[in-house]
């Protein structure tokens, strides 16, 4: 176990609504980042937030937005929700770390299963 | 554009044999690699993480090499086993901070006994 939690497991949208996901971070650590995996793929990166900032964000369009809290727990959320977004969204938080390598070591959780009907 | 490839984009080997997986990457600057297992409906699991100066590490049966010259990396299996079926997921990451990783597509791995 990671340590890192991730909420709901599954979820059924259809076209056009709004969803949130939700990730809690392994204790102490400070960064999480989120990812969408479809299916048979890699994990594409879709931000980061350090301290509840965004700290980098992928190719990916304004209606994926997300929030983190002081508590170092966060929110991905998704607006007007298409077909194509049905994948795997996983979150990963990084430790503050001693070292440059432990800091970017990161802790994957098990994912929410996103099917857009 | 920052690219990570793997080969084979899948593999069948027979319990208690050796495979070996592997990653080229075009990612500048190179930062770190790492190799990730990610078993079926979960997250990755961090196997080995190696930096510009290591061209080897082992974390178990699982050898990673790398050579930052032709940037290219392998992850060695040694006496597989069953419960190494997974997907296996070459990761580099770039920038003075390594924060911007770019992820293979992974290549499935399938043991029969």
């Amino acid at each position: 176990e990671t340590g890192v939690t991730q909420s709901p497991t599954h979820l059924i949208k259809t076209r056009g609504q709004q969803v949130t996901l939700r990730c809690s971070s392994q204790s102490g650590h400070n960064t999480v980042s989120w990812y969408q995996q479809a299916l048979g793929q890699g994990p594409q990166f879709i931000f980061q937030y350090y301290r509840e900032e965004e700290n980098g964000r992928g190719n990916f369009p304004p209606r994926f937005s997300g929030l983190q809290f002081p508590n170092y727990s966060s929110e991905l959320n998704v607006n007007a929700l298409e077909l194509d977004d049905s994948a795997l969204y996983l979150c990963a938080s990084s430790p503050l770390g001693q070292s440059f390598l432990a800091k970017n070591i990161q802790y994957f959780g098990a994912g929410t299963r996103l099917s857009v009907l | 554009k920052n690219q990570v490839e793997q080969s084979p984009q899948s593999l069948i080997i027979l319990e208690g044999k050796n495979c070996t997986l592997q990653c080229n990457y075009t990612v500048s600057p190179f930062s770190n690699l790492r190799w990730y297992k990610q078993d079926t409906g979960r997250g990755p699991v961090s196997l080995t993480i190696m930096t510009f100066s290591e061209n080897t590490k082992s974390n178990g049966r699982y050898t990673a090499t790398l050579d930052a010259d032709t940037k290219q990396s392998s992850l060695h299996i040694t006496a597989s086993q069953l419960s190494d079926s997974a997907s296996y997921i070459c990761v580099v990451s770039a920038g003075a901070a390594g924060n911007k990783l770019t992820f293979g597509g992974g290549t499935r791995v399938l043991v029969k006994p």
